[in-house]
């Protein structure tokens, strides 16, 4: 089966630009994950959707970070303005039942 | 707050060696997964195990988990080279009734030696 897809898979941009991260999750896979994992760090959770919905987003830095998942398919991670701590790897996950399956990730360097 | 810790943070040890890596949670839980990072790279999944007692194991990798201990253990049999990488545990707190997903651990880097 196919995996989770992710693009761009390597972004630079100058602080206080604007970034968006595309995920394309297992087909049939109704939750989804955006994970940040800063160099050296375990991947944290930014938020959760679970079908088109949010079911926890409390990490999510909501005065820059965005999020969305049309149609509970697809979903698109977005950052406005970014800032220099933002510069991480951004892991997007699906799951069914107990099965966990992660994209390449986008690597982001903010300058 | 689930706290998912991990040691060691770092750890060098030569090939044909034995070692084992803990992985400590601070709240119930019976599905404890296992991942393996290489630099540059997504998570690989290793292990995935779901209940009090659990073994699993995969060549030279087994890993254990005691859920009344709320510990995971990775185990290495006599590293070789190509198990240079970090390893992540990550907990899955569904007993606690929230929504399913994982929170990870600090990770612990893995450097064999000749």
């Amino acid at each position: 089966e196919a995996g989770v897809a992710q693009s761009p898979r390597y972004k630079i941009i100058e602080k206080r630009q604007s970034v968006a991260f595309w995920c394309n999750p297992i087909s049939g896979h109704a939750t989804l994950y955006w994970y940040q994992q800063i160099l050296g760090q375990g991947p944290k959770l930014l938020i959760q959707f679970q079908n088109n919905g949010v079911v926890d987003d409390s990490q999510l830095p909501k005065d820059r970070f965005s999020a969305e998942r049309l149609k509970g398919v697809d979903s698109t991670l977005k950052i406005q303005p970014a800032k220099l701590e933002d510069s991480a790897v951004y892991l997007c996950a699906s799951s069914f039942l107990y099965s966990y399956t992660f994209g390449s990730g986008t690597r982001l360097t903010v300058v | 707050e689930l706290k998912v810790e991990q040691n060691p943070l770092f750890l060098s040890m030569q090939e044909g060696k034995n070692y084992t890596i803990y992985c400590n949670y601070s709240t119930t839980s019976d599905r404890l997964y296992w991942y393996r990072q290489d630099p540059g790279k997504s998570l690989e999944s290793l292990f995935v195990l779901l209940s009090n007692g659990a073994v699993k194991q995969e060549g030279r990798l087994m890993a254990s988990l005691d859920t009344k201990a709320r510990l995971s253990t990775l185990h290495i049999t006599a590293a070789v080279h190509d198990l240079s990488a970090t390893y992540f545990c990550a907990v899955d707190p569904i007993n606690t009734g929230t929504a399913s997903k994982l929170t990870f651990g600090t990770g612990t880097r893995l450097q064999v030696t000749l």
